[in-house]
C-alpha cells in the first residue's frame, strides 16, 4: 500500500521565520516520484516540485528547500525568511510505478499560516 | 497559454439529483485526471484518461459516479442521485503524458454542495 503521512496538521510561524513541513512516504515500489504541491486560498493546487525516487540531492529554489531521506522514508519542505504570501495548504504526494506514476496518493496536508 | 479550465465553480444540488461537472484540459494533454477533496477524506484519487486506452476508474467511490472524455479533450464527471456525502471539490488536471516525466496541472475546482 501507499501512503503519505503529513503530521503537521496547522503551523503557524511569524513573517521572517523559517519553517519546516515535513512528510513521510510509505511504499514498496522501488522507483516512485515525491511531490509537493501549494493550494492557496484561491483554491487551486500549484506545483512546487517533483523528485524521483533515485535521486537524493537536496534542492532549493530561492527560498524554498526540499530535503529528500530515502533512509527515512521523508521529503521535507523548508521554507526560508517566510513571508506572508507564503500561507496555504501544502500537499505532498507520491505516484509509484504501481500506479503507472498516474494516481498521485496526497498526504492531508499542512496548513501555514504567515502572520505579519 | 490557458490553464485547465473546470465549470460550474460553485454546484448546489439536492439529494438525490444528478449533477455534470465539467474539466477543460491544457490543449495538447493527452490525460486527464479527476480527483475529489473532502473534509474527512483529504484528496483522493477518482478516475483518469489517456489518450484513447480504457479509463482507470479505479478511485471511483460507488456506482453512482462515472466520467467519459469526449474527442480526447474535455472531459465530464456524472453523479447519479447525489448524497450529502458527496458534498466536495472536484479536482481536475491534466497532463501532457501520462507517466513520470511531467507534472499534472490542476484547475480551480468545483465546489459540489449537496443538501
Amino acid at each position: 500500500a501507499q501512503k503519505v503521512t503529513q503530521a503537521q496538521t496547522e503551523i503557524s510561524v511569524v513573517e521572517k521565520e523559517d519553517v519546516t513541513l515535513d512528510c513521510v512516504y510509505e511504499t514498496r515500489d522501488t522507483t516512485y516520484y515525491l511531490f509537493w504541491y501549494k493550494q492557496p486560498p484561491s483554491g487551486e493546487l500549484v506545483f512546487l516540485i517533483r523528485r524521483n525516487s533515485f535521486d537524493e540531492q537536496n534542492e532549493i529554489s530561492g527560498r524554498y528547500s526540499w530535503n529528500f531521506q530515502k533512509s527515512t522514508s521523508s521529503f521535507n519542505f523548508t521554507i526560508t525568511a517566510s513571508q506572508v504570501v507564503d500561507s496555504a495548504v501544502y500537499f505532498c504526494a507520491l505516484s509509484g510505478v504501481s500506479g503507472g506514476y498516474n494516481k498521485l496518493i496526497f498526504g492531508a496536508g499542512t496548513r501555514l499560516a504567515v502572520h505579519p | 497559454g490557458a490553464g485547465v479550465s473546470q465549470s460550474p465553480s460553485n454546484k448546489v444540488t439536492e439529494k438525490g439529483k444528478d449533477v455534470e461537472l465539467r474539466c477543460d484540459p491544457i490543449s495538447g494533454h493527452t490525460a486527464l485526471y479527476w480527483y475529489r477533496q473532502s473534509l474527512g477524506q483529504g484528496l483522493e484519487f477518482l478516475i483518469y484518461f489517456q489518450g484513447n486506452s480504457a479509463p482507470d476508474k479505479s478511485g471511483l467511490p460507488s456506482d453512482r459516479f462515472s466520467a467519459e472524455r469526449t474527442g480526447g479533450s474535455v472531459s465530464t464527471l456524472t453523479i447519479q442521485r447525489t448524497q450529502q456525502e458527496d458534498s466536495a471539490v472536484y479536482l481536475c488536471a491534466s497532463r501532457l503524458l501520462a507517466g513520470a516525466y511531467n507534472e499534472q496541472f490542476f484547475g480551480p475546482g468545483t465546489r459540489l454542495t449537496v443538501l
